[in-house]
């Protein structure tokens, strides 16, 4: 299947810093990318839609100034956790959808912690 | 958007089949059933997807009912890397995938 990877896979931050997570599509052009969150033994919960050169849809409840998300290219989407706290700390998943909207791939998730 | 009801974890013997059971009796006609695993601490992994036919690949097999309004994961040989947690879904062209709890599956030596 298609290949989707994420950088870093792990990230440890100071509390009031920012943090920028990439999500690549490896093999494929990604039309759609796709942010979800996962807090410990909990399911994935979608933050926010992206499509390549519009602004970022995000989910009710999601603080679209506080994660900033650009998808510059069909190949690349970045999330930036600004002024991150602890309640922040998370596994991050970045998802895209090919031509095909019918096949969505799924990277390997980044765990931010912040101290 | 239809939702889908699974048991909240199963236990399976090594080397036996793994059923998995995913209830969906509101599903539309134009929404697929889509089946992702999650190993732990990694991105969920894509499994295998149908519309109203029976679908089978090299990792699985998935038998939709008649009516639709439940399908059937099934690992045929279970192994250890099998245990993860398994999401049934409904899912629909311009919808977004949405994991409810899934199904914890163990797979026991």
């Amino acid at each position: 299947g298609a290949v989707v990877s994420q950088h870093p896979s792990r990230v440890i931050c100071k509390s009031g810093t920012s943090v920028k997570i990439e999500c690549r599509s490896l093999d494929f052009q990604a039309t759609t990318m796709f942010w979800y969150r996962q807090f410990p033994k909990q399911s994935l919960m979608l933050m926010a839609t992206s499509n390549e050169g519009s602004k970022a849809t995000y989910e009710q409840g999601v603080e679209k100034d506080k994660f900033l998300i650009n998808h510059a290219s069909l190949t690349l989407s970045t999330l930036t956790v600004t002024s991150a706290h602890p309640e922040d700390s998370s596994f991050y998943i970045c998802s895209a959808r090919g031509l095909t909207a019918y096949e969505q791939y799924f990277g390997p998730g980044t765990r931010l912690t912040v101290t | 958007d239809a939702k889908t009801t699974q048991p909240p974890s199963m236990d399976c013997a090594e080397g036996r089949a793994a059923n998995l059971p995913c209830n969906h009796s509101t599903i539309s006609g134009n929404e697929y059933v889509y089946w992702y695993r999650q190993i732990h601490s990694q991105g969920p992994q894509y499994i295998i997807h149908g519309l109203k036919n029976n679908e089978t690949n090299e990792m699985a097999s998935l038998i939709i009912t008649e009516d639709r309004k439940s399908s059937t994961l099934i690992l045929p040989h279970a192994t250890l890397r099998d245990t993860a947690v398994y999401y049934c879904i409904a899912f629909r062209y311009g919808q977004n995938f949405v994991f409810g709890p899934g199904t914890r599956l163990s797979v026991l030596p």
